[in-house]
């Protein structure tokens, strides 16, 4: 089945520094690939997306490149912000699966610190 | 617009209890879903329902209903209550395959 695979956290950096959180995917198919975005005590909200090989995400500063050959699709974001403190998903979606149920996964918590 | 929401934002219950999460969302979309968010687990999909009419299991129904009341709602029911239902809860709404929005959750303790 599929599966997504993320770092694991927490992850603390300084403000101004680079973020590089690392997403690795096993899919069937073709899937499209996602970064959601959960601010403390909020639901979550997509931050980019791609739908295929090559396709680079991007979005408030952060980039991620859908690489099929390393079925990767890393985040990076160049200077970060405390505002940038989050829990971070990579998902994916089956897109055989014609009601684009996501799979999540674990989560990777960033802790900006001024 | 409000997006999705959902009631109550926080319950506790005792182990036996039922309870029913209410979720409706005012975009008009056709599908919808019911999560649960554990500590190192991501997110992992409970039940959902593509269209008004249709739901469907997902990867850990066990102990929880659905019910799709019409397009804009979709209750969450838990008919007998266990600790190791202890999460919190996210309803989402997408037109099919396309982006999901999510309400902001409903944390549960079953004691």
């Amino acid at each position: 089945g599929n599966s997504v695979t993320q770092m694991e956290g927490p992850v603390t950096l300084s403000e101004e520094a680079f973020l590089t959180i690392n997403c690795t995917y096993t899919a069937t198919g073709y899937p499209s690939l996602f970064w959601y975005v959960q601010y403390p005590g909020e639901g979550l909200q997509l931050l980019l997306k791609a739908t295929k090989a090559d396709d680079k995400g991007s979005n408030k500063g952060f980039e991620a490149t859908y690489r099929k050959e390393t079925t990767s699709f890393h985040l990076e974001k160049g200077s970060v912000q405390v505002s940038d403190s989050a829990v971070y998903f990579c998902a994916l979606s089956d897109q055989a699966d014609s009601w684009g149920k996501l799979q999540f996964g674990a989560g990777t918590q960033v802790v900006v610190t001024p | 617009n409000a997006g999705v929401t959902q009631t109550p934002k926080f319950q506790v219950l005792k182990t036996g209890q039922s309870m029913t999460l209410q979720c409706a969302q005012d975009m008009n979309h056709n599908s919808m879903y019911w999560y649960r968010q554990d500590p190192g687990m991501g997110l992992r999909l409970i039940y959902y329902s593509a269209s008004e009419g249709t739901t469907d299991k997902g990867e850990v129904p066990n102990g929880y209903n659905v019910s799709r009341l019409n397009k804009r709602e979709f209750s969450l029911r838990l008919e007998s209550a266990a600790p190791s239902q202890t999460s919190v809860y996210f309803c989402a709404s997408s037109e099919p395959a396309l982006e999901q929005f999510f309400g902001p959750g409903t944390r549960l303790t079953v004691l």
